[in-house]
């Protein structure tokens, strides 16, 4: 079963548009992490948050913003006011303490900012 | 301070000859990790290292695959030999961790293996 569904494979969205990126997982761990990277058209991995089980609370980075809920076991990304240097593939990822600390990542959401 | 080094950034090669990735973590962390990037696939761990000892290498695709951490600041990903399923993105990562729980990865630039 994947632990972590980015059910969105491809997302366009018209600079400046708001755009939120969904990530649903699956553990039974009480002691998780969960994880966004950035793949930019240059290939490179960037880690943009990391978030643990005990701390729901919502982080805003910019014009970045991270919705943790535990009841729906989601961890959604959304970008405010988008901008073209945003295109980029987004992974989530899970990290369960109890399984040796694997990351588990999702299929990964391919957005496009149009100019 | 210096990220992951990956070397080497391209690789085209042919069918069954041997391939060698490298990888140079980031000082004092302790984890090491190989990924494999495909568009089929996505990113699947194939195999990661606490102290230069091998954890989990249940993603090792076959026996072709061999990774090795001689040294805390150096890793290999040999494929032996080569066939053109394994063309890919390669990336190493490594990750500090303790008691404080789990560190985020960071990744190296890849090694895009190219077998013809």
């Amino acid at each position: 079963a994947q632990k972590v569904t980015q059910a969105q494979t491809e997302i366009s969205v018209v600079e400046k548009e708001d755009v939120t990126l969904d990530c649903v997982y699956e553990t039974r761990d009480t002691t998780y992490y969960l994880f966004w990277y950035k793949q930019p058209p240059s290939g490179e991995l960037v880690f943009l948050i990391r978030r643990n089980s005990f701390d729901e609370q919502n982080e805003i980075s910019g014009r970045y913003s991270w919705n943790f809920q535990k009841s729906t076991s989601s961890f959604n990304f959304t970008i405010t006011a988008s901008q073209v240097v945003d295109s980029a593939v987004y992974f989530c990822a899970l990290s369960e303490v109890r399984t040796g600390n694997q990351f588990y990542f999702g299929t990964g959401t391919s957005l496009t900012v149009i100019p | 301070d210096a990220g992951v080094i990956q070397s080497p950034r391209h690789e085209v090669t042919e069918m069954g000859q041997e391939v060698t990735l490298r990888c140079k973590p980031i000082s004092g962390h302790d984890y090491l990790f190989w990924y494999r990037q495909t568009m089929m696939r996505g990113l699947e761990l194939l195999i990661y290292f606490n102290n230069n000892v091998p954890i989990d290498d249940s993603g090792m695709p076959e026996d072709r695959f061999s990774a090795k951490m001689p040294n805390a600041s150096f890793s290999t990903l040999k494929i032996q030999p080569s066939e053109p399923r394994d063309s890919a993105v390669y990336f190493c990562a490594s990750s500090l961790r303790g008691l404080a729980g789990t560190g985020e990865l960071f990744f190296g630039e890849g090694s895009r293996l190219t077998v013809l």
